[in-house]
């Protein structure tokens, strides 16, 4: 079945980037996503991208898609305080079917 | 920005009683869900639902589980007889153009 896996825990000061990895195994994915949880919050949807990317950049937010090896990364630039969460790597084959989860990396900044 | 909404933010309920979460999805989506995340682990596709019908469902949503779209706002998912195992954050979630995704802010669920 589908699986995506992503690590538990990034810190990084502020002001660096941070790089927070995902992998996935669904060969039909065809939308991949980030999502943002701030502490007693929803789910914010950040970005996504269309498996037949391998780049999108919005604002601070760089999404590198790597199919082959079914990778997907987030880049924050100039990482602040205010994106303290957790980021939730997520999968989906598109048309209305259900997305599929990461567990969700904590990110720390530290000031 | 059109919003999804829940109620209530929290409940607390005992075990074997049912509990009726309540979500208002966006206004011109047709694609609802319901998720859940047990503390400390991923978040999990529990049920779609569209035109009136469940389109999709997970091992999870068994029998002790069902949602309803009582009229043209609210969508609900009721849990008939809870257990401990229930105690989650449930969120609501809707889709209207395909691709992006919209997740309430969650009703945490204990059950005592």
């Amino acid at each position: 079945g589908e699986d995506v896996e992503q690590s538990l825990f990034l810190s990084v000061r502020e002001g660096d980037s941070s790089v927070i990895n995902c992998t996935y195994t669904d060969s039909s994915s065809t939308y991949l996503y980030w999502y943002k949880q701030e502490p007693g919050a929803g789910l914010q949807l950040l970005t996504y991208i269309f498996s037949n990317m391998d780049m999108k950049q919005d604002q601070r937010l760089t999404v590198l898609l790597n199919k082959k090896d079914k990778h997907l990364s987030l880049r924050i630039a100039d990482t602040q305080t205010g994106d303290s969460a957790i980021y939730f790597c997520a999968e989906s084959p598109g048309g209305y079917q259900k997305v599929t989860f990461g567990i969700g990396t904590k990110l720390q900044v530290i000031p | 920005e059109p919003e999804v909404t829940q109620t209530p933010s929290h409940q607390v309920t005992q075990m074997g009683q049912e509990v009726i979460l309540r979500c208002v999805p966006i206004s011109n989506h047709l694609y609802f869900y319901w998720y859940r995340q047990i503390l400390g682990q991923k978040v999990e596709f529990l049920v779609s639902f569209y035109n009136n019908e469940i389109s999709e469902k997970s091992e999870i949503f068994d029998d002790q589980f069902s949602v309803e779209r009582p009229d043209g706002s609210n969508f609900t998912l009721k849990i008939r007889s809870t257990k401990l195992e229930d105690s989650a954050m449930y969120f609501c979630a809707s889709m209207g153009g395909g691709e992006k995704l919209f997740f309430g802010s969650g009703t945490q669920l204990s059950v005592l």
